[in-house]
Parts: structure tokens; C-alpha cells; sequence
């Protein structure tokens, strides 16, 4: 059965250093999004991208995020300058079908450590 | 009012039984609703999704969606200890000027063998 990968699965960095989290959607799908969730809190939406540029973004996802689809699989976070409250589980997930009709599954996730 | 509203639990079980997970949400206008699984250190996995008023039964799962007051929830049958997680509701709507999906905190069922 087809899934969403995720690589690293834990990455640990210094504090302002950048740091690129890498997922490989379902192929068929064109809905791409990126979710945190912190050690004992909820999942919080990131950002959405569908066709090459981003639908939805939270408060979150400010000036030191991005998101990238480089070529016809991949597709990146980057964060430009870590901080520790960026310490989090980070989940990618995508979906097949146009919003709001629209399953979404999840990546096994990258853990990020910010030291 | 919280977006997306459930109870932290934990709500127990005994093996065989029924379990019943609500989850109350904010934005009236709201068009889809998921429940998803979460086992301790991985990711949300998918197991339901309903989009109209009513009843959706799949397997042991059936959620049930009641639009007009807002609230969603999952019945498990037959729980099994295997069923032990937590469990995650999540809604599509505009939460904040924005559309997204937004989890709940999750409910944690333990089912007791």
C-alpha cells in the first residue's frame, strides 16, 4: 500500500542553524501539507501547497519557514535559523482529492531536536 | 470556545465492550471530519472520515455527525487492547481566517483485557 515517507526521522541541530526536513508523498497525490505537533500537544497545521505554491499557512509558519517541491516527488520544510521551541515532531501528509473532501495521510515523522 | 474540542480522558474500557469518543467543533460551517488513531511516539493514522449528517459504519468503527450541534464522535465495537491509543479528532474548516484542518487534544482510550 502506498505511503507518505519522511527522512531524517530524528534530526538534532544547534540552535540557528538550518535545517531541511524531507518527505516523499504518495505519488498520486497533489495535496501536500506540513503539521507539528510538540512532545504532549496537539497537531498544529504548518502549511498547505497544491500546484506549486502554498494555499494555507498558520501563524506558525512565518518569515524563517519555507516549503519547496524541488522535482516530481519530494517535497521540503526548511528552517532557516532553528530555535529550541522549534523542537517538535514534524509530520508530512498529502491527499489525493480537492478540499474539503479531501484524506489526508501522514509521513511517520521526523523528530527535530534543537540543542 | 476551543476549534476543536475533546476530552483528554483517559476513558477505559473492558475488552469486548463499546467505546464511545466525542468531539465538539467551532466553525458551524465545517464540511469534513476525521478521526484519526495515535499510538504513543508515532504518527496520526487514518481511520474515518464523514462528510454528511448521520452515520458512517466501517468494520468495527462508526462515526456519527450531527452538524447542527456541532459534534462529531467515533464508536469502537468489540474493543480490543490492541484499540489502546489516542485518538484524534480533526475538522476542516476556517479556524482563524483560514482554512485548515484542526486536531483536538485527543482522547487516550485504555481497553482492559
Amino acid at each position: 500500500e502506498p505511503e507518505v515517507t519522511q527522512t531524517p526521522s530524528h534530526q538534532v541541530t544547534q540552535m540557528g542553524q538550518e535545517v531541511i526536513l524531507r518527505c516523499v508523498p504518495i505519488s498520486n497525490h497533489l495535496y501536500f501539507y506540513w503539521y507539528r505537533q510538540i512532545l504532549g500537544q496537539k497537531v498544529e497545521f504548518l502549511v498547505s501547497f497544491y500546484n506549486n505554491e502554498i494555499s494555507e499557512k498558520s501563524e506558525i509558519f512565518d518569515d524563517q519557514f519555507s516549503v519547496e517541491r524541488p522535482d516530481g516527488s519530494n517535497f521540503t520544510l526548511k528552517i532557516r535559523s532553528t530555535k529550541l521551541e522549534d523542537s517538535a515532531m514534524y509530520f508530512c501528509a498529502s491527499s489525493e482529492r480537492t478540499p474539503p473532501y479531501n484524506e489526508q495521510f501522514f509521513g511517520p515523522g521526523t523528530r527535530l531536536t534543537v540543542l | 470556545q476551543k476549534e476543536v474540542e475533546q476530552n483528554s480522558g483517559p476513558l477505559s474500557v473492558p475488552e469486548g465492550a463499546i467505546a464511545s469518543l466525542n468531539c465538539t467543533y467551532s466553525d458551524r460551517g465545517s464540511q469534513s471530519f476525521f478521526w484519526y488513531r495515535q499510538y504513543s511516539g508515532k504518527s496520526p493514522e487514518l481511520i474515518m472520515f464523514i462528510y454528511s449528517n448521520g452515520d458512517k459504519e466501517d468494520g468495527r468503527f462508526t462515526a456519527q455527525l450531527n452538524k447542527a450541534s456541532q459534534y462529531v464522535s467515533l464508536l469502537i465495537r468489540d474493543s480490543q487492547p490492541s484499540d489502546s491509543a489516542t485518538y484524534l479528532c480533526a475538522v476542516l474548516g476556517v479556524f482563524g481566517g483560514y482554512q485548515k484542518v484542526t486536531f483536538g487534544t485527543g482522547t487516550k482510550l485504555q481497553v482492559i483485557p
